[in-house]
């Protein structure tokens, strides 16, 4: 059972233009969701969260939207920049227990100059 | 400030070795996991550990063991290595409420 679900495998976006990565997810239980990026041979690391009672968060360039009766969340960048280009994984926690993450399958952002 | 260091970076196994992957992190953070990565797919819990002493299954616990003596160190040991063991593995720790903060992984082929 997939809980969190990217199903665009990748993306590519001209620099300056919007970049729009999206994230379907299906148990209603997640508190938090959270977007990381990942550059080839290093570790994921945070870029921004969202709490399940807010519907939008901003921080620089990126803002995360989150649509809780569809079940969807995206992450909008703007603009774009060729150094924005590295593999996104949206994930998916619940405060308290054991605080797991659940992850998606990630989506490859390529940014052209 | 180191974060959270695992080694080794790479490695190359036998079938039928067994080894352990080490990792350590530096700021006091009561949970710790472990996750591997296989090409296209996303990030799988194999193991995780909510304080010293704790330790339960994540969703992709065969092959692997893990122990907590102390909050720091998370050491992971493939048992009997494997092909399907092949993959890049993280570890990352967190404190309550609080992101998730990674190693810059350890990619283990076994041949």
């Amino acid at each position: 059972d997939q809980q969190v679900k990217q199903n665009s495998p990748s993306l590519s976006v001209q620099e300056g233009r919007i970049s729009i990565l999206n994230c379907d997810y299906t148990n209603s239980m997640f508190d938090y969701f959270l977007w990381y990026k990942k550059y080839p041979a290093e570790g994921p690391t945070f870029l921004i969260s969202i709490s399940s009672i807010k519907d939008k968060n901003e921080d620089g360039r990126f803002t995360v939207f989150l649509n809780k009766s569809a079940k969807h969340l995206s992450l909008h960048i703007v603009p774009s920049q060729p150094g924005d280009s590295a593999v996104y994984f949206c994930a998916g926690g619940t405060q308290g227990g054991s605080e797991k993450l659940v992850f998606g399958k990630g989506t490859k952002l390529t940014v052209n100059p | 400030n180191a974060g959270v260091t695992q080694t080794p970076k790479f490695r190359i196994l036998k079938i039928g070795q067994s080894m352990t992957l080490q990792c350590t992190q530096d700021m006091n953070h009561n949970y710790m996991y472990w996750y591997r990565q296989d090409p296209g797919m996303g990030l799988k819990l194999i193991y995780y550990s909510v304080g010293a002493g704790i330790t339960d299954k994540g969703e992709v616990p065969n092959g692997y063991n893990v122990s907590r003596s102390t909050t720091e160190d998370f050491p992971l040991r493939l048992e009997l290595a494997a092909p399907s063991q092949t993959s890049v593995y993280f570890c990352a720790s967190k404190k309550l409420a609080g992101e998730l903060f990674f190693g810059e992984g350890s990619r283990l082929t076994v041949l």
